[in-house]
């Protein structure tokens, strides 16, 4: 499976101010996902990132509050704008699994950013 | 409205014992099965996938997937403390996409 790496691991903002959290993947993947899991709650996906074309968002997100970007296939972000105490969550990137005997349509995921917002 | 339904727990088994979770879901077409382990404030790492009805073994775990009931099912044998964590059931209910649904997630205590 690839190696993933985000940044920050936590943070703690105060409400109206924008975090951007940054994904890097140690191999190239088409495919990159960002979810959101708050605290007690299970995985909620934000959208799905692809190279060369803009996020899809799922329903419930939208692009001017969580603005995503996917440069290049190794790395995309995800930033939470004019953030609220309702934004603090743990903020996860995934990708799927590659070749080398990896299951179909499987996801690894990154070892998360906790947000706390005052 | 797609759902994946499971015991929230926490499920409690001593050192040694089979631990069986479960996992429920609603859209009958689905195809591609996964449960994930999730260690307190760690994130979510892939411990087995299905896609055909039956059982699946890896080590000491063996996913069990039945369509027709809409159930999936993960057992744990000779279960150890390292195996306390949340297990969360994800279903992709799309083949050819990644739209996973999760559920929950049990929480699994063994007792030493």
């Amino acid at each position: 499976s690839a190696v993933i790496s985000q940044k920050p691991s936590r943070d703690i903002c105060q409400r109206g101010t924008s975090l951007t959290i940054q994904c890097q993947v140690d191999s190239q993947v088409t495919m990159m996902f960002w979810y959101r899991q708050q605290p007690g709650q299970s995985l909620t996906l934000i959208a799905t990132a692809n190279q060369g074309s803009e996020a899809t968002y799922e329903s419930g997100f939208v692009i001017d509050k969580f603005p995503i970007s996917r440069p290049n296939l190794t790395f995309s972000t995800l930033t939470v704008s004019n953030m609220s105490p309702e934004d603090s969550s743990i903020y996860l990137c995934s990708v799927e699994g590659l070749g080398g005997g990896a299951a179909k349509e499987t996801q690894y995921f990154g070892p998360g950013t906790r947000l706390l917002v005052l | 409205q797609k759902e994946v339904e499971q015991n929230s727990g926490p499920l409690s088994v001593p050192e040694g014992a089979i631990a069986s979770l479960n996992c429920t879901y609603s859209d009958r077409v689905s195809q591609s099965f996964f449960w994930y382990r999730q260690y307190s404030g760690k994130s979510p790492e892939l411990i087995m996938s299905i896609y055909s009805n039956g059982d699946k073994e890896d080590g000491r775990f063996t996913a069990q997937l039945n369509k027709a009931s809409q159930y999936v099912s993960l057992l744990i044998r000779d279960s150890q403390p390292s195996d306390s964590a949340t297990y969360l059931c994800a279903v992709n209910p799309l083949s050819g996409t990644y739209k996973y649904i999760f559920g929950t997630g049990t929480r699994l205590k063994v007792l030493a």
